[in-house]
């Protein structure tokens, strides 16, 4: 099975802040990687696809990108409604299993 | 707009088989190219995969769940379902379902739904 590890688990960070989150696969994974959201009692949002191709609707203040089997997401100017929990999920084609990484709880400062 | 929309019992006792029903609306799911997808969240914790099935009826899941999962599709009324068989309080959880794409990315969710496993 592919693991993924993503960090930090935790984050704080101000209004205006670039912020960095990070996914290591166990295993090449091409680029299938994606990027969600997750806020409070609701569902995840995918933000970022294919490792960097963003979702329609989002803003592109959203970044992602791969190097190796180390996948970032970036958040250039933290706005407040970027407070949240976001998630990478891996996917795999043979078999065609994925798995997501542990979270990475966003906080404001 | 594709919707989903889970529905099934909030608690279900311990050893039993807990069984949700996703409705998909906006969309078919006997178009090809989509897996239609179960994952759950325990309380405070992070996403897990359960499993999903092809509209050909091809199964997968997640083997942490061995052999206790079910997905099965009922393509006339535009459904798909989960069975979790065994049940502990360790399945206590939020159950989501959701539309893989061929990019591998969940794009469209259902709203959640919570299932407690208590005596």
């Amino acid at each position: 099975d592919i693991q993924m590890t993503q960090s930090p688990s935790s984050v704080s960070a101000s209004v205006g802040d670039r912020v960095t989150i990070t996914c290591r696969a166990s295993q090449g994974i091409s680029s299938w990687l994606a990027w969600y959201q997750q806020k409070p009692g609701k569902a995840p949002k995918v933000l970022i696809y294919a490792a960097s191709s963003l979702k329609s609707g989002v803003p592109s203040r959203f970044n992602g990108s791969k190097s190796g089997t180390d996948f970032t997401l970036t958040i250039s100017s933290l706005q407040p409604e970027d407070f949240a929990t976001y998630y990478c999920q891996q996917g795999n084609n043979f078999p065609p299993m994925c798995s997501f990484g542990q979270g990475t709880k966003l906080e404001i400062k | 707009q594709v919707q989903l929309q889970e529905s099934g019992p909030g608690l279900v006792k311990p050893s039993q088989t807990l069984s949700l029903t996703c409705t998909v609306s906006g969309g078919s799911i006997s178009s090809g190219g989509y897996y239609w997808s179960w994952i759950r969240q325990h309380p405070g914790k992070g996403l897990e995969w359960i499993g999903y099935i092809y509209y050909s009826g091809s199964t997968y899941h997640n083997p942490s769940l061995k052999s206790r999962v079910t997905i099965s599709l009922d393509k006339s009324k535009n459904q798909f379902s989960l069975k979790l068989s065994s049940v502990t309080a360790a399945d206590t959880a939020v159950y989501y379902c959701a539309r893989y794409t061929p990019t591998l990315d969940f794009d469209y969710w259902g709203q959640g739904t919570l299932v407690t496993v208590s005596s």
